[in-house]
């Protein structure tokens, strides 16, 4: 098993360009969560999805979008990046069918918005 | 709502000396309890765990224990190694409530040197 995958690790864009990150997962896991890591900040929960057609808001999703269209890939636009989305971003999967339990992550994507 | 709270660093260690990184949590239900660990660079990787009360999780010579009275889950290491040198997330996933989305702790860094 590859475990959970992203795409790219590193990306830097100009403000206003887009771009899509894309988990992937091959542990037929149903949670999918997708954080971002800042300094001091620790880990901030983006969007998450409980299912394959699934997605919700985390704690800061403006600015993101995402789709679960496969219960494998769970993928996190930025339609207009901001240097304020300068960040780490991490992917994460749940084997648990009531989503409690051990995260498994990706390796992360360094995103850099000049 | 849940949250957790790690005491802050950097905790600054020699090589052998004893480690504890104290973790408390509130919670509204009966949580499960983790530990992570992020070396540079990388993600988050499941170091220990505990799902009731008394539970001791241990791993890699790391040991934690599931303290209900205290709401607390310390994380303990009778001899460190520079190789541990990382940083250390405690976590909580409580499914009370119908939440799927764990609590993270800040996180703590460690430094150990030779």
């Amino acid at each position: 098993n590859a475990g959970v995958t992203q795409t790219p690790k590193f990306r830097v864009l100009k403000t206003g360009q887009s771009m899509t990150l894309l988990c992937a997962q091959d542990m037929n896991h149903e949670y999918m969560y997708w954080y971002r890591q800042d300094p001091g900040m620790g880990l901030r929960l983006i969007h998450y999805s409980v299912g394959e057609g699934t997605t919700a808001k985390g704690e800061v999703p403006d600015g993101y979008n995402v789709s679960r269209l496969k219960k494998q890939n769970f993928l996190l636009g930025l339609e207009s990046a901001a240097p304020s989305q300068t960040s780490v971003y991490f992917c994460a999967s749940n084997p648990h069918r009531t989503g409690v339990g051990e995260q498994y992550f990706g390796p992360g994507t360094r995103l850099t918005v000049t | 709502g849940n949250s957790v709270t790690q005491m802050e660093g950097p905790v600054t260690l020699s090589e052998e000396a004893f480690l504890t990184i104290n973790c408390t949590y509130t919670a509204t239900g009966y949580p499960s309890l983790f530990w992570y660990v992020q070396y540079p660079g990388e993600g988050l990787q499941l170091l220990l765990k505990a799902t009731k009360a008394d539970d001791k999780g241990s791993n890699k010579g790391f040991e934690a224990t599931y303290r209900k009275e205290t709401t607390s889950f310390h994380l303990e290491k009778g001899s460190v190694q520079v190789s541990d040198s990382a940083v250390y997330f405690c976590a909580l996933s409580d499914a009370s409530g119908g939440s799927y989305i764990p609590t993270f702790g800040r996180g703590t860094s460690l430094i150990v040197h030779p």
